[in-house]
């Protein structure tokens, strides 16, 4: 099927992990990309391919995936990091070709 | 660094067509994928559609006929539009640079984004 799930809102503590999930069937065949966005902002890649962090992207973010899952770690969690999650993936079934999680709504409290 | 920038009108009447454009700056828009995502007001993101700097297409079934993406590499710019828009359209338009590879694809770097407003 042509869809990414994705819990609507997590929290952490400042400087604890937190772990956001992406669950879907194209991630069986293809790794995920992650974004962040934050209110007014448009998103920004954060996490894409196997565990590749663009240019600038501190080294907290990391990405991983098992089975139909997967993960953005965020270890250290800082205050800037409050923000909404995206996952991304092509899309196995052929017809989207790209598809999106709904989102994640990262609270650091 | 390549940027892109949304353009088109704010406003857009019900069953009217939307038309943005997208202008590729620090780089050229050859020999990439070009797409367009938009995300109704607090909401998540839709992807629309990509276009390869050839001219070939991929649209989302879910608005595949009322969708043309086109491209103009003399401009490096390509462009969006959206046929009979109801108020279900109304959203922020980005446009973003595609990267599509058989481990997956990934969006980046994004415009600033539009919103576009479907209303009379």
């Amino acid at each position: 099927s042509s869809e990414l799930t994705q819990d609507p809102a997590v929290s952490v503590a400042l400087g604890q992990t937190v772990r956001i999930t992406c669950q879907g069937d194209s991630l069986r065949s293809y790794y995920a990309s992650w974004y962040q966005q934050k209110p007014g902002q448009a998103p920004v890649l954060v996490i894409y391919g196997k565990n590749n962090r663009p240019s600038g992207i501190p080294d907290r973010f990391s990405g991983s995936s098992s089975g139909n899952t997967a993960s953005l770690t965020i270890t250290g969690a800082q205050a800037e990091d409050e923000a909404d999650y995206y996952c991304n993936s092509r899309d196995s079934s052929g017809n989207h070709d790209v598809v999106f999680g709904g989102g994640t709504k990262l609270t650091v409290l | 660094q390549v940027q892109l920038q949304e353009s088109g009108p704010g406003l857009v009447k019900p069953s009217e067509t939307l038309s943005l454009t997208c202008t590729v700056s620090g780089g050229s828009i050859s020999s990439y994928y070009w797409s367009w995502i938009r995300q109704p007001p607090g909401k998540g993101l839709e992807w629309i559609g990509y276009i390869y700097y050839s001219g070939s297409t991929n649209y989302n079934p879910s608005l595949k006929s009322r969708v043309t993406i086109s491209v103009d590499t003399s401009k490096n710019q390509f462009s969006l539009k959206l046929s009979s828009v109801t108020a279900a359209d109304t959203a922020v338009y980005y446009c973003a640079r595609l990267a599509r590879h058989a481990v997956g694809n990934w969006f980046d770097p994004w415009g600033q984004g539009t919103l576009v407003t479907v209303s009379s």
